[in-house]
């Protein structure tokens, strides 16, 4: 049973450049959330999709927008590079009546 | 808004010993708490997951339990292996959403 897998692993861009991850849920996962982590600290929360829209938002800028297709699997899109936006980012899945989180192995972006 | 705190920060111990590691959130009016082993530069590792009406969960040499009232849980790793060298996690649904909130994890060291 494959988890959550994310591409890529690892990836470089230049402020004010757009980058776009991507995200396969579990299977037999239908909601997939987004988050940052900083170096150091707990990672924050972006936003979830289900059903193909996103059902919540974290507190992030309009840059960072996402899409989750008829196969559960999504993107992060980011806008507009920041170095600031150097982190690891990361994919969870899980079913809509349950809580439990499985997260992927993460994506980290380096801003230069 | 949710807020969790862990402490200790950082733990270094020897092989063999028991160890507890905390978790506080402000707001005790949570559905479940989720615990998550991170190794360095990697993803997340679900532990355990405990549902607002359990008391502890269980997995091996790890239990997790919590308190709703005192807006506390804790995790007990007992038998330390240097396996378990890793950052450990608490997150807990952010407040009218879907998503997590996380702690800033406490480091672990065993030595060997």
């Amino acid at each position: 049973d494959a988890g959550v897998t994310q591409s890529p692993t690892h990836l470089i861009k230049t402020r004010g450049q757009q980058v776009t991850l991507r995200c396969s849920p579990k299977s037999g996962h239908d909601t997939v959330s987004w988050y940052q982590q900083a170096l150091g600290q707990g990672p924050q929360f972006i936003f979830q999709y289900y059903e193909e829209e996103e059902r919540q938002r974290g507190n992030f800028p309009d840059r960072f927008s996402g899409h989750q297709f008829p196969n559960y699997s999504s993107e992060l899109n980011v806008n507009a590079l920041l170095l600031g936006d150097s982190a690891l980012y990361l994919c969870a899945s899980s079913l809509v009546w349950e809580n439990e989180a499985f997260f992927g192995q993460g994506t980290r972006l380096t801003v230069v | 808004k949710q807020e969790v705190t862990q402490i200790p920060a950082a733990l270094s111990v020897p092989e063999g010993e028991n160890l507890v590691l905390n978790c506080s959130f402000t707001d005790s009016a949570i559905y479940n708490l989720q615990w998550f082993r991170q190794d360095p530069g990697k993803g997340l590792t679900s532990l355990l997951l405990i549902q607002s009406s359990q008391r502890e969960q269980t997995s091996g040499r790890l239990n997790a339990s919590l308190d709703k009232s005192s807006g506390r849980s804790t995790l007990y790793i007992a038998a330390s292996q240097p396996g378990d060298s890793a950052t450990y996690l608490c997150a807990l649904p952010i407040e009218g959403a879907d998503g997590l909130t996380f702690g800033k994890g406490t480091h672990l060291i065993i030595q060997p």
